[in-house]
């Protein structure tokens, strides 16, 4: 199997609730980042987390890493219709930018309103 | 602050045809990534360019494809003799000396 695997594969909730994403990898890496890809549109970032950080939020984002398990867990709270999309994490190995990244197949998610 | 912009958005080839798909980075961005996305998978890497240079085409069939990223202007990804399993969309992201990698909007491209 490969670097970088969500779970679940496809997730749907009610508007209000809570989603969590998880991925696993397997090599060491330097940064974890989320992104976000809404059918047939390009990836947003969303958030970067170093391998030396535990827990980072931004908005409505929580996200975890824990090194010693390979993993990480991406939270949005009080979702809402316009959080439907896949979200894939992405493991980079280096520090600098010539560092490629290593998706996940992605969580399709699905808010209903 | 103009993102990363591609074009063509979506390319349509015969099998046999070339392809060429071209990808500006963002104004000061000087790194270029290619990756490559199935339907319903996640972007496979296929190459890293600096200007002028391939620095990774570690994820990149040896034959039919070629990247290039002159002094001038776009990034280009050719695909040679395109064939049905070339069918993908095909995503540009570039980023400055350190840093997050900003994705442009993608090419899909279609071989009949």
């Amino acid at each position: 199997s490969q670097q970088g695997e969500e779970d679940p594969q496809a997730l749907s909730i009610q508007e209000g609730e809570n989603a969590t994403m998880n991925c696993s990898y397997k090599t060491s890496i330097n940064n974890l980042q989320w992104y976000r890809q809404n059918s047939g549109r390009g990836l947003v970032h969303l958030i970067l987390i170093r391998s030396n950080e535990r827990e980072k939020h931004s908005g409505r984002l929580r996200v975890t890493l824990d090194t010693s398990k390979k993993s990480s867990s991406l939270l949005i709270t009080a979702s809402r219709a316009a959080d439907t999309a896949s979200y894939f994490c992405a493991t980079a190995r280096g520090e600098t930018s010539g560092s490629r990244l290593t998706f996940g197949e992605g969580t399709q998610l699905t808010v209903n309103p | 602050n103009a993102g990363v912009m591609q074009n063509p958005r979506h390319l349509v080839r015969r099998r046999g045809q070339e392809a060429r798909l071209r990808c500006s980075p963002m104004k000061g961005h000087s790194h270029v990534y290619w990756y490559r996305q199935l339907p319903e998978e996640g972007l496979k890497f296929m190459v890293y360019l600096q200007k002028e240079n391939i620095i990774d085409e570690s994820g990149m069939p040896k034959e039919r494809f070629s990247a290039e990223f002159p002094k001038e202007g776009p990034s280009i990804l050719r695909i040679q003799q395109v064939v049905r399993g070339d069918s993908a969309a095909y995503f540009c992201a570039s980023s400055p000396l350190q840093g997050t990698q900003y994705f442009g909007p993608g090419t899909r491209l279609t071989v009949l």
